[in-house]
């Protein structure tokens, strides 16, 4: 498809469980992010992608979560033991580029993994 | 101290309202600024672009303020479907996103 694809779209999972969540971003863009988004909060940024690696991971809420991105493409979020309060939407977004050129181009979302941990 | 901030409202309106919110930014190097619209359980999609000249499209008009290190956005003759919370985003290293205003266009 053409845009950012996130898979699952809601993932229901007991506390203490491993999940994935994969973000697939738009062809070509080399930059991918992943936030988090509470009920009725604004989005608290986890990690940022440029190509396979993460300049800035200081959004991860501590070591349970983990990121990665092969192949410039592709990305996963890991979520070890989880506990209730990792139930949120994650989001994913995509852009053309980091820093430097073409700055003025936007971040395309997903549409979410919504995930309730019970 | 937060890369961006909003007054988050909320912002209750009657439909035909000019209505304008403002966000502030803490690094002077910043590159691109834009407003999102995110809906109710949806994800964000951009609004506008926001341009040093300041630019509109249609009802909507976006200014830029580098001295002051603010962002606005004005939207007049409000409609029904306006109704949603708009993020003010930043971009340096990377996308700064506020915490967004929620705006509710009543009948």
């Amino acid at each position: 498809g053409a845009g950012v694809s996130q898979s699952p779209s809601n993932k229901v999972t007991e506390k203490g469980k491993d999940v994935e969540l994969r973000c697939d971003p738009i062809s070509g863009h080399t930059a991918l992010y992943w936030y988090r988004q509470s009920l009725g909060q604004g989005l608290e940024f986890l990690i940022y992608f440029q190509g396979n690696s993460a300049p800035d991971k200081s959004g991860l809420p501590s070591d349970r979560f983990s990121a990665e991105r092969t192949g410039g493409s592709v990305s996963t979020l890991t979520i070890q033991r989880t506990q209730q309060e990792d139930s949120a939407v994650y989001l994913c977004a995509s852009s053309p580029s980091g820093t430097g050129m073409i700055s003025n181009t936007e971040a395309f979302f997903g549409q979410g993994t919504r995930l309730t941990v019970v | 101290r937060k890369e961006v901030e909003q007054d988050p409202g909320p912002f209750n309106v009657p439909e035909g309202a000019t209505v304008a919110f403002n966000c502030t930014y803490s690094n002077s190097a910043s590159q691109s600024f834009f407003w999102y619209r995110q809906d109710c359980r949806k994800e964000p999609k951009l609004l506008m672009s926001v341009y040093s000249s300041g630019n509109e499209d249609g009802r909507f008009t976006a200014q830029l303020n580098r001295a002051s290190q603010y962002i606005s956005l004005l939207i007049r003759d409000s409609k029904l479907s306006d109704s949603a919370t708009y993020l003010c985003v930043v971009k340096g290293n990377q996308f700064y996103f506020g915490t967004g205003t929620s705006l509710t266009v009543i009948p």
